[in-house]
């Protein structure tokens, strides 16, 4: 079955702070993995996705997630935090053989100013 | 485009009554998602569709609840009778299975209140 897990339900990051928000993930065969961010009262919005090729994908608003194979983590990254990255974040993972796309808890970002 | 749209954005309703919340898809898109968020649950999917047949509802919490998707542009989730439990943010997404394309996108969302 899959799975996602978020273990952080909040990080605090001070402004200009390089960013990690966490998540590992269990699925059969090979992995299709997406981060999305949710701002107040709107919709999930897509932020990255790792289907194949290089572990190291670049998204939207600056943010980057390193595909760790071994250690079935997909870790979202920001090198220089902006108090406007302050959302609630979720990591998602998909099977290959899959169809439904299994959310995490979501995480909590507040980027201090 | 304009993305997901959803309607109505807020609902307001008492306990007993029916509920029916609308969602417009992406065009092109094949795959049709209907989630509900909550503070307690989180985000939880409750069913989904594939070219317009629903494939799998096992989220869906209970006879009170039925989607349908009549066609590629139109979907709805219908609760009857409300329960003020069933008090939550609900959200459709689509998707196009085609290529590289596996992302979903989401609309904004139906915040429902049952009284």
């Amino acid at each position: 079955a899959q799975s996602v897990a978020q273990p952080e339900d909040q990080v605090n990051v001070a402004e200009g702070n390089p960013l990690t928000v966490k998540c590992t993930y269990s699925v059969s065969g090979n992995p299709y993995l997406f981060w999305y961010v949710q701002y107040p009262n709107r919709g999930l919005q897509f932020l990255l996705k790792y289907i194949t090729g290089d572990n190291l994908v670049k998204g939207s608003y600056g943010f980057e997630a390193e595909f760790n194979k071994s250690q079935t983590s997909f870790h979202l990254k920001k090198p220089s935090a902006l108090v406007s990255d302050s959302a609630l974040y979720f990591c998602a993972v998909r099977g290959e053989r899959d169809d439904k796309i299994i959310f995490g808890k979501g995480t909590r970002l507040h980027i201090l100013p | 485009d304009a993305g997901v749209i959803q309607s109505p954005r807020h609902e307001v309703t008492e306990m007993g009554q029916e509920v029916t919340l609308r969602c417009k898809p992406i065009s092109g898109h094949n795959s049709l998602f209907w989630y509900r968020q909550t503070m307690m649950r989180g985000l939880e999917l409750l069913i989904y569709f594939n070219n317009n047949v629903p494939i799998d509802d096992s989220g869906m919490p209970e006879d009170r609840f039925s989607a349908k998707m009549p066609n590629a542009s139109f979907s709805t989730l219908k609760i009857q009778p409300s329960e003020p439990r069933d008090s939550a943010v609900y959200f459709c997404a689509s998707r196009r299975d085609r290529g590289t394309t596996y992302e979903q996108y989401f609309g904004p969302g139906t915040r429902l209140t049952v009284t």
